[in-house]
């Protein structure tokens, strides 16, 4: 099962606007990430943010995160074609053999029209 | 350096053969984690290897499997293919595979199984 569920599921916008998608997790976590994956590729690490912090930002990208709600967002800020992509949040966590692992949310596909 | 390289990138096979994937991870890199990507169910953690050991595992059956060479290279084969094993195969790599540390994903290996 998935520890992150992302909402929503497809967002399209104009390209210059601005692109919000959120992330929901279950258990308490030590780190989010987000990522980003083109299509059919591999993902790409845009951020980490830790438990202890509420926002971040890396260019146009700002990550808040609000470990009351168990949520995160993920900000884009005067979107690009080239943002064009499936983004992913992932949430650390302990596997039944006691080593961290990443789990991976269920992904908002991002589309901006030129 | 050259990032995650994963061979080959197609596949086809048909049901009940098996299949080896082979993976490079980045030099210096111990860790290496396996996922099976598909729209069904999202990203799946497989397992992750750490110096030729495994470390962790996911939910998936005996049919699948792994290992690790001492120069950090990694392997995943799937006995017995059916046809849900059709998917875009993804590893990734990491220094030490600790929670707060970017893992760094191949460009993946996509399998079709007929």
């Amino acid at each position: 099962s998935q520890q992150g569920e992302e909402d929503p599921q497809a967002l399209s916008i104009q390209e210059g606007e601005n692109a919000t998608m959120n992330c929901s997790y279950k258990t308490s976590i030590n780190n989010l990430q987000w990522y980003r994956q083109n299509s059919g590729r591999g993902l790409v690490h845009l951020i980490l943010i830790r438990s202890n912090e509420r926002e971040k930002h890396s260019g146009r990208l700002r990550v808040t995160l609000d470990t009351s709600k168990k949520s995160s967002s993920l900000l884009i800020t005067a979107s690009r074609a080239a943002d064009t992509a499936s983004y992913f949040c992932a949430t650390d966590s302990i596997s039944n053999f006691g080593n961290e692992k990443l789990t991976f949310g269920t992904g908002t596909r991002l589309t901006i029209i030129p | 350096k050259a990032g995650v390289t994963q061979t080959p990138r197609y596949l086809i096979k048909t049901r009940g053969q098996q299949v080896t994937l082979s993976c490079s991870p980045i030099s210096g890199h111990r860790s290496v984690s396996w996922y099976q990507q598909t729209p069904g169910q999202g990203l799946q953690f497989l397992f992750e290897y750490f110096s030729e050991t495994q470390r962790n595992k996911g939910n998936f059956p005996g049919r699948f499997s792994g290992r690790q060479f001492s120069n950090s290279r990694s392997e995943m084969n799937v006995s017995t293919l059916e046809l849900g094993d059709s998917a875009l195969y993804l590893c990734a790599s990491s220094l030490a595979g600790r929670r707060k540390e970017t893992q760094y994903f191949g460009p993946g290996t996509r399998l079709l199984v007929l």
